[in-house]
């Protein structure tokens, strides 16, 4: 059965770098999300993104974050200056259809030092 | 905005047995989906079952079923002959069928434990 990837698993970073977290998405669906989960806290959404464009993002994905969809397989997740509280496990999901059933990944621990 | 509730943060239940994991959520739409989700340790979250709000019946998967009483906004999980395989986080999560919101608002979630 397909299956959404997400690379790497752990991460360990600096405050203040970049980090960049991939995703390989199910094959034939069209929208990716990324979601992210504070130690003991709720999985919280941070973007939709659909035809190489974001439709819906929170409040948390300010401007130290990014996604794109860089070719026809990978989604990734740029922070772009980390900081403590960036410590997180993140989610990629995917789905068909924005109305259908989201799969999620096996998610990317982040821990920023 | 909606919100989810999962207000216990832990369960037990012995092998055989049945358990059921309560969520209650609050909006203000009368259409929307709601899920179940189960993460075994170390791994993704799996889709356990799907209801949508305008069907009247409960949803079932083999030995899982949901009892959603929709005017008391509750969608609790009913784990029927329990295995050890079941032991997990489970996490209870709303999308809106607004058009063009497609997220999943999810609870803090419940992890069950599955006794011998």
């Amino acid at each position: 059965e397909p299956e959404v990837t997400q690379t790497p698993s752990h991460q360990v970073t600096q405050m203040g770098q970049e980090v960049i977290l991939r995703c390989v998405p199910i094959s034939n669906h069209l929208y990716f999300y990324w979601y992210r989960q504070i130690l003991g806290q709720k999985v919280e959404f941070l973007v939709s993104f659909y035809n190489n464009e974001i439709s819906e993002k929170s409040e948390i994905f300010d401007d130290q974050f990014s996604v794109e969809r860089p070719d026809g397989s990978n989604f990734t997740l740029k922070i772009r200056s980390t900081k403590l509280e960036d410590s997180a496990m993140y989610f990629c999901a995917s789905s068909e259809w924005g109305t259908e059933t989201q799969y999620f990944g096996p998610g990317t621990r982040l821990l920023v030092l | 905005a909606q919100t989810v509730t999962q207000s216990q943060p832990e369960m037990s239940v012995q092998e055989a047995e049945t358990v059921t994991l309560s969520c209650t959520y609050d909006t203000s739409e009368s259409d929307y989906y709601l899920f179940w989700y189960k993460q075994p340790p170390s791994r993704q979250m799996i889709l356990v079952i799907r209801q949508e709000a305008y069907k009247q019946q409960n949803a079932t998967e083999n030995r899982f079923s949901v009892n959603f009483q929709k005017a008391a906004k509750s969608f609790s999980l009913k784990i029927s002959d329990s295995q050890l395989g079941d032991a997990a986080m489970y996490f209870c999560a709303y999308r809106s069928t607004t058009s063009g919101t497609y997220k999943y608002i999810f609870g803090t979630g419940t992890r069950l434990k599955v006794l011998a």
